[in-house]
């Protein structure tokens, strides 16, 4: 079972400001997966990589696969309130789907 | 993209009784998954709801005390059986439709608090 650790763990910032969550492992992945979720809901599928070094976004978010498709980055520039939730990424290896165990992000007014 | 539907979204249960919850997807998939998320926590899988099969269910999770059925593609339950405190968790509902990639559909999850 491919352990999956994400950090930080907790992040609080300022709005305007910019921030880095990070999604490691030493096993290799067939595509990784980015979920936000929200109090009292499930979790929303944000993007999927699938391709060392892939690079996707998503309006102020960055999404980074790693080259040898161990670990995966986000980025979101100058987050905004509404960024705020349970960041969650989730690998995929031989049609088994584990999750991290997430970020909770609370951006300020 | 699946639209799932599950209930209850919450429910206040006496130890040693059984709750069903229900999960409805708008559309047939392959894929139907049962996880556990402790307040503010990440998810566990407890189990994989096969079509017409035993669901396969992950360590430390039993059919005994999680049995699931899954009559169609597009329907599963997720009993929890003799409850007790430590059950009280979200258990959220997923689908998934196998078409490269795996992406998850959640259910918006249940509530589920133990006396």
């Amino acid at each position: 079972t491919q352990l999956l650790e994400q950090s930080p763990q907790f992040l609080s910032i300022q709005e305007g400001e910019n921030l880095t969550v990070y999604c490691n492992s030493s096993s290799v992945f067939s595509s990784l997966q980015w979920y936000r979720q929200e109090p009292g809901e499930g979790p929303v599928l944000l993007v999927t990589v699938v391709t060392g070094g892939e690079v996707k976004k998503l309006k102020r978010l960055t999404f980074q696969f790693g080259d040898a498709r161990k670990d995966s980055s986000l980025h979101i520039t100058a987050a905004q309130p509404g960024d705020t939730g349970l960041y969650l990424c989730a690998g995929v290896a031989n049609n088994d789907m584990r999750f991290g165990a997430g970020t909770r992000l609370t951006v300020k007014p | 993209s699946a639209v799932i539907s599950q209930k209850p979204s919450r429910d206040i249960c006496q130890r040693g009784t059984s709750l069903t919850i229900q999960c409805q997807v708008d559309s047939q998939v392959t894929m139907m998954f049962w996880y556990r998320q402790q307040p503010g926590q990440s998810l566990t899988l407890i189990a994989t709801a096969n079509q017409g099969s035993e669901a396969t269910y992950e360590s430390g999770f039993v059919i005994d005390k999680f049995p699931i059925s899954r009559p169609n593609l597009t329907f599963s339950t997720l009993t929890v059986s003799n409850m007790s405190p430590e059950d009280s968790s979200i258990y959220l509902c997923s689908a998934g439709d196998g078409q490269g990639a795996v992406k998850l559909f959640f259910g918006s999850g249940t509530q589920l608090s133990v006396l």
